[in-house]
């Protein structure tokens, strides 16, 4: 079975700084999907950043970017220029690209920003 | 505005009685999905259904049921059989279940006193 780890429970980062939130998962499948969703203070789920496993490069978003290493089963997250409005759980997911879709979630990382 | 909804934010019940989530979702979406938080465990799926009148259990369906009578509705509703029903739930929709992207709605917090 797939599982996602995230084995930082919280992080803390000064404003404008760069913070890497960490996530390793387990699969047997070659294909699938990784994700980044943040969840701030309102609960609201929001996807930050999407990764295709066939892709070697990797996914940016603005100040957000992914350091995927298949080999090592390995999908860290990346905040540059860390703001306030950062602040907030951070979840990695895995989704198989078949069989059930089902999304596979990590624990979570808590980041707090600093002023 | 297209998006998810879910009523009420807060909702609370006393033990042994049946309680129903709603969610409601104007995406046109096929594929919708309810999970389960609870501190310090990330996101349990209970339920998804791909299409309507169809649905698969989750990870953790023990004690929930569901319907998909209609495209944009999928209640989730909490028996007295969950044990621990107390929990944060979230429902999402995707295009369809293929789709590799997830809408999540803001969110019920059930209490059971």
């Amino acid at each position: 079975a797939q599982t996602v780890t995230q084995s930082q429970p919280e992080m803390s980062v000064q404003e404008a700084e760069t913070v890497t939130l960490s996530c390793t998962y387990d699969t047997s499948e070659s294909d699938y999907y990784l994700f980044w969703y943040k969840q701030p203070p309102s609960r609201q789920m929001i996807l930050v950043i999407r990764q295709e496993a066939y892709k070697q490069q990797n996914a940016t978003e603005n100040r957000f970017s992914v350091n995927f290493q298949k080999a090592a089963k390995s999908f860290s997250l990346k905040i540059s220029d860390s703001q306030l409005g950062d602040a907030a759980m951070y979840f990695c997911a895995y989704r198989a690209t078949s069989g059930t879709y089902k999304y596979i979630f990590g624990t979570g990382t808590r980041l707090k920003v600093l002023a | 505005d297209g998006g998810i909804t879910q009523s009420p934010k807060y909702l609370f019940r006393k033990e042994g009685q049946n309680v129903t989530l709603s969610c409601e979702q104007n995406l046109n979406h096929d594929a919708m999905y309810w999970y389960r938080q609870d501190p310090g465990q990330g996101l349990r799926l209970i339920y998804y259904s791909q299409i309507v009148n169809d649905f698969q259990k989750g990870d953790i369906a023990e004690g929930y049921s569901v319907s998909r009578e209609k495209k944009e509705s999928f209640p989730l509703t909490v028996t007295s059989a969950q044990k621990n029903p107390t929990a944060f739930y979230l429902c999402a929709s995707s295009r369809t279940a293929a789709y590799n992207e997830q809408f999540f709605g803001p969110g019920t917090r059930l209490t059971v006193l």
